[in-house]
């Protein structure tokens, strides 16, 4: 089993469609949890730290289920500007801090 | 300047050249790494430094030396690369700190013929 499972997609949506991701987790003691945004041939920027009572940052809500090990991620009323790869990212518990990165999920918004 | 910057963008060697990627941190942390991103694989992480001491080494083949002077510079040296080894290879920064994300470079953009 990966470390960190992401469905790739594409997710194809129409703008202002509300899409979700999910994202497993195999190491139960994990407890850092992270999605970034990666645009095409760019570095991955930090989009929210997933905390256990879930938060929310705009149109941008994150989950954490620890009995199920996955985190989500919902994007509201999706724009144009939200086509991008979101990373799921969770820290590896062992003797050094490591953050290990799903693959991705392609999201893709159509006008 | 601010972030994590990282140089050059692009770079083209062949197998037998040796050359250098350079990231600079301006965010104060005090953890650096080097993550290798190749098409449709997740980013791998390559090496880890902390108070400048190397803590991580993932297995990473000896063609690949990195170097880290100061919590704030860390180089990755190149010699005799693959063509397999041509990838997006992006430097990270973060706080030392078990919830600390990381905050990326703009990446290198490697080729080797």
């Amino acid at each position: 089993r990966k470390e960190v499972e992401q469905d790739p997609g594409p997710f194809n949506v129409p703008e202002g469609a509300t899409v979700a991701f999910n994202c497993t987790y195999s190491n139960s003691a994990s407890q850092s949890f992270f999605w970034y945004r990666q645009d095409c041939r760019k570095e991955p920027k930090l989009l929210m730290s997933v905390y256990s009572s879930g938060n929310e940052d705009g149109r941008f809500t994150a989950q954490l289920n620890r009995a199920s090990q996955y985190i989500s991620l919902l994007i509201r009323d999706s724009k144009l500007s939200d086509s991008a790869t979101y990373l799921c990212v969770v820290n590896k518990m062992d003797s050094s801090y490591k953050l290990i990165f799903g693959s991705g999920t392609r999201l893709l918004v159509r006008p | 300047e601010t972030g994590v910057t990282q140089t050059p963008r692009h770079l083209v060697m062949g197998m037998t050249n040796k050359k250098s990627l350079k990231c600079e941190q301006h965010l104060g942390h005090n953890a650096m790494y080097w993550y290798k991103q190749s098409a449709k694989k997740p980013l791998e992480l390559m090496f880890v430094y902390n108070f400048k001491e190397q803590t991580e080494n993932n297995s990473v083949p000896s063609r690949f030396s990195p170097e880290c002077p100061n919590s704030s510079h860390l180089f990755l040296h190149l010699h005799t690369l693959q063509p397999e080894d041509s990838a997006l290879y992006l430097c990270a920064s973060s706080q030392r700190g078990i919830d600390s994300p990381l905050h990326f470079g703009n990446g290198t953009r490697l080729t080797v013929t």
